[in-house]
């Protein structure tokens, strides 16, 4: 079946911009993640949701970053007025159930902030 | 705060030769430990999950092992290809404490194998 789909692959941005990033999680998944992994560093963790609401999102590394899904499906990860150390790959994974559940990642979305 | 570490950073063998991969972890409270292979430009693959009662986990070349009280896991590859040239992920989920829904990362090992 379909895996975790994310859209852009790639997305270049000027700095002050503010850019979306979308995340598919596999049909039937009620649990969404999303982590960064930066240039030299481990993959974060952001923020996770289960259905609709996000109980932990202490993650996001500041008020520029937001996040929300809809529907119990589609996720959208927003970060305004884009910062050069945004720069990084945003990876989104689901999970079926319970967070104890296997995570299934996404291809990612590369950012580059000029 | 779990952290979780893995040596060597990269590493470059001959095709044919078996290898092992490290990961220590700072709180045994582990739920499960997993390894993901990431390919430049792509996502993670999954490649074994290992819960926190289980002392290996094998897949075809590969083969994960896991001593929880001593916070280490191994993952073994036997007679490497090309082709298993990839950074390495290792990844802990915390059994308790309310986080038991995020993945903790190493930084990774860069694996190259040449042909």
């Amino acid at each position: 079946g379909a895996g975790v789909s994310q859209s852009p692959s790639n997305k270049v941005t000027e700095k002050g911009k503010d850019v979306e990033l979308r995340c598919d999680p596999i049909s039937g998944h009620t649990a969404l993640y999303w982590y960064r992994q930066s240039l030299g560093q481990g993959l974060e963790f952001l923020i996770y949701f289960q259905g609709n609401s996000a109980p932990d999102k202490s993650g996001l590394p500041s008020d520029r970053f937001s996040a929300e899904r809809t529907g119990g499906s589609v996720s959208t990860l927003t970060i305004q007025r884009t910062q050069q150390e945004d720069s990084a790959v945003y990876l989104c994974a689901s999970s079926l159930v319970r967070t104890i559940d296997e995570q299934y990642f996404g291809p990612g979305t590369r950012l580059t902030v000029t | 705060k779990q952290e979780v570490t893995q040596i060597p950073a990269a590493l470059s063998v001959p095709e044919g030769e078996n290898l092992v991969l490290n990961c220590s972890f700072t709180d045994s409270a582990i739920y499960n430990l997993q390894w993901f292979r990431q390919d430049p430009g792509k996502g993670l693959t999954s490649l074994l999950l290992i819960q926190s009662s289980q002392r290996e986990q094998t897949s075809g070349r590969l083969n994960a092992s896991l001593d929880k009280s001593s916070g280490r896991s191994t993952l073994y590859i036997a007679a490497s290809q090309p082709g298993d040239s990839a950074t390495y992920l290792c990844a802990v989920k915390l059994s308790s404490g309310g986080s038991n829904y995020k993945l903790t990362f190493g930084k990774g090992t860069l694996l190259t194998v040449n042909p």
